[in-house]
């Protein structure tokens, strides 16, 4: 099966800029994850959608962050504006279902440089 | 919330000697605790899963050992290569759902 899809790879913007990412997750997962991996760190849950409804968003920072995912398939975070300390990979994750048996599949991230 | 340690942040052995990586958990309902391996540049990839009902697990030269009562669970790679050379991320998390990461250990084989 095709695997999580993230776009971009990489990006770079100034401080104070908008920028969006993208995540298609594999086809059929019902769960959808957003992690922030700053350098050095392991990841942090951003943002979780079980189909299109949010189930867990208690560590987005939502005066900044924000996500959808209207179809239930495909989502986007969007940083605006952005701060230097939002400089990291950003890594998006989809699995069938929340529960013991569903391992978590992770896309190959993108990669925010804020200067 | 849970918070998860992990230790040491660096390992370096020989090749075909043994590695330990050490991790504690805090929240005593957290039930399932994976470890990812990721190399420089990629994504973070399950290599072996535990669920708080076992107490070890092994797969090939990999074996996870969990201990519910101290809350702490760890790796074992044994016979280890050079492709064993990357981070390792534990995690624990309640019903496979939210996962709380490690902070990484960076495991570093001599060939």
């Amino acid at each position: 099966e095709a695997g999580v899809a993230q776009s971009p790879r990489y990006k770079i913007i100034e401080k104070r800029q908008s920028v969006a990412f993208w995540c298609n997750p594999i086809s059929g997962h019902a769960t959808l994850y957003w992690y922030q991996q700053i350098l050095g760190q392991g990841p942090k849950l951003l943002i979780q959608f079980q189909n299109n409804g949010v189930v867990d968003d208690s560590q987005l920072p939502k005066d900044r962050f924000s996500a959808e995912r209207l179809k239930g398939v495909d989502s986007t975070l969007k940083i605006q504006p952005a701060k230097l300390e939002d400089s990291a990979v950003y890594l998006c994750a989809s699995s069938r279902g929340a529960s013991l048996r569903n391992e978590q599949f992770f896309g190959p991230g993108t990669r925010l440089t804020v200067l | 919330g849970e918070n998860v340690e992990q230790h040491p942040s660096t390992l370096s052995v020989q090749e075909g000697d043994s590695a330990v990586i050490k991790c504690t958990y805090s929240d005593s309902a957290s039930n399932y605790f994976p470890w990812y391996k990721q190399e420089l540049g990629k994504r973070p990839q399950l290599i072996i899963d535990i669920r708080s009902n076992v107490g070890e697990k092994k797969d090939q030269r990999i074996a996870v050992t969990l201990n519910k009562t101290a809350k702490h669970f760890s790796l074992h790679i044994t016979e280890t290569q050079p492709e064993d050379s990357a981070v390792y991320f534990c995690a624990a998390s309640i019903g496979g759902d939210k996962l709380t990461f490690g902070t990484g250990t960076r495991l570093a084989v001599r060939p």
